[in-house]
């Protein structure tokens, strides 16, 4: 059974700080990891995509960074703003025995940004 | 326009109610899902469809039940809604699982009293 876990649960910082938001996976036979970022009322957008092949991938002042063998994930965030304040998960596929296919999700971390 | 559009946005009904959920989406994905958001729970898997004529249950598909009724579109239906369904719903697609973002919609705000 894959289970995904993100800490802290809640972050708090100034405007400008660098910040980083952890996710750590039980079953390091991943296909890829997603983080995502969710708004208020609002669905989820989807971040970053890291394949399992992957290290890392860059978008903007977001880094991700991926460590299967460790089992864990870390979204890098540059000189945070105020307009960063949101819900971030990540999610890994998973197969299970059964054959059924699901997205595993993290239960977020709420990050806000104090100007 | 959204890519993926449901409707409603917000909906509040009483126990034992007959409830659709629709989605539809412009991306031209042939996977579609449906996931529900509790506090504390995080999203969980309901039902997810790869094409029109092939539907397979997620983690908590009791209680529920989907229709795809063309590429564009998947409903999901609640046949006689009780309290603990509860939730935040949303709707997704892919173009190719594992290899591809998924793509939200904004959700469905369901209360059941």
């Amino acid at each position: 059974k894959q289970e995904v876990t993100q800490i802290p649960a809640a972050l708090s910082v100034p405007e400008g700080e660098n910040l980083v938001l952890n996710c750590s996976f039980t079953d390091s036979a991943i296909y890829n990891l997603q983080w995502f970022r969710q708004d208020p009322g609002k669905g989820l957008t989807s971040l970053l995509l890291i394949q399992s092949s992957q290290r890392e991938q860059t978008s903007g002042r977001l880094n991700a960074s991926l460590d299967k063998s460790s089992g864990r994930s870390t979204l890098y965030i540059a000189a945070s703003q105020p307009g960063d304040s949101a819900t971030y998960l990540c999610a890994v596929p998973f197969v299970t025995q059964g054959g059924s296919e699901k997205l595993v999700f993290g239960k977020g971390t709420k990050l806000t940004v104090n100007p | 326009d959204a890519d993926v559009t449901q409707t409603p946005r917000n909906r509040i009904t009483k126990t034992g109610k007959r409830i659709m959920l629709e989605c539809s989406q412009t991306k031209g994905h042939d996977r579609m899902y449906w996931y529900r958001q509790d506090p504390g729970l995080g999203l969980r898997l309901i039902y997810y469809s790869f094409d029109v004529k092939d539907i397979n249950k997620g983690e908590i598909s009791d209680g529920y039940s989907v229709s795809r009724q063309a590429q564009a579109k998947f409903s999901l239906s609640l046949e006689s809604a009780i309290p603990n369904q509860t939730a935040l719903y949303f709707c997704a697609t892919s173009d190719v699982w594992g290899n591809q973002p998924q793509h939200f919609g904004d959700g469905t705000r369901l209360s059941i009293l």
